[in-house]
């Protein structure tokens, strides 16, 4: 059981380049996030997906694009990367259990944006 | 606008001290609040959360209070080791929707 893994760890782009992140879970979670993280701004919610088939912008979605592409999958693209997408970006799932929304992250990738 | 605020922003604890994390939030709608862990080069890791329907939540060393009046809530560590140091995020969530505080860096000198 791997849980939520993401890849690939670091990636440095140009601005102007292309990539997808990639994001699995292991869980049978319904749900998926993109989430960002900068120094003194915690995470800000990218775009999630509340079940398969279906995705909806979160905070700051602006430069990006995803795919759910089935249950385990939900992917990040950034079609023509600049330097403010430099970041840490985690992909988290999560399960509805009773009470709690818990969230499991992955372990997060680094891209430098030059 | 930050819906979540954290403070403070970093934290010194003697080893054996207690650290104490404030958070404030805005949107009432909220009906769950986590505090999560991150260590360096890792994901954030769910450390402990309530609802608002009590006002504290113990599980060994962390603590919660939750002031729900005040739209306030507390991460309080009993005991610091350093093994603690990481970075602490309070969050708010409902259905759909978790905001995240901007983190607190906390180190324990041992």
């Amino acid at each position: 059981n791997a849980g939520v893994t993401q890849t690939p760890k670091f990636q440095v782009l140009k601005t102007g380049q292309s990539m997808t992140l990639q994001c699995a879970q292991d869980m049978n979670h319904n749900s998926m996030y993109w989430y960002r993280q900068d120094p003194g701004m915690g995470l800000r919610l990218i775009y999630y997906s509340a079940s398969e088939g279906t995705t909806d912008k979160g905070e700051v979605p602006n430069g990006y694009n995803v795919s759910r592409l089935n249950k385990r999958e939900f992917s990040l693209r950034l079609e023509s990367a600049a330097p403010s997408q430099t970041s840490v970006y985690f992909c988290a799932s999560r399960v509805r259990d009773g009470f709690s929304y818990e969230q499991y992250f992955g372990p997060g990738t680094r891209l430098t944006v030059t | 606008q930050q819906q979540v605020k954290q403070s403070p922003q970093s934290l010194i604890v003697q080893k054996g001290g207690i650290s104490i994390i404030n958070c404030a939030y805005e949107n009432t709608a909220f009906d769950y609040f986590p505090w999560y862990q991150q260590f360096p080069g890792k994901g954030p890791a769910l450390l402990i959360a309530i609802r608002p329907d009590v006002s504290e939540k113990k599980e060994g060393r962390f603590t919660i209070s939750f002031n729900k009046s005040a739209k306030q809530f507390s991460l309080h560590i009993m005991d610091s080791q350093p093994g603690d140091s990481a970075t602490y995020f309070c969050a708010a969530s409902s259905d759909n929707d978790m905001r995240f505080g901007a983190g607190t860096r906390l180190t324990v000198k041992p």
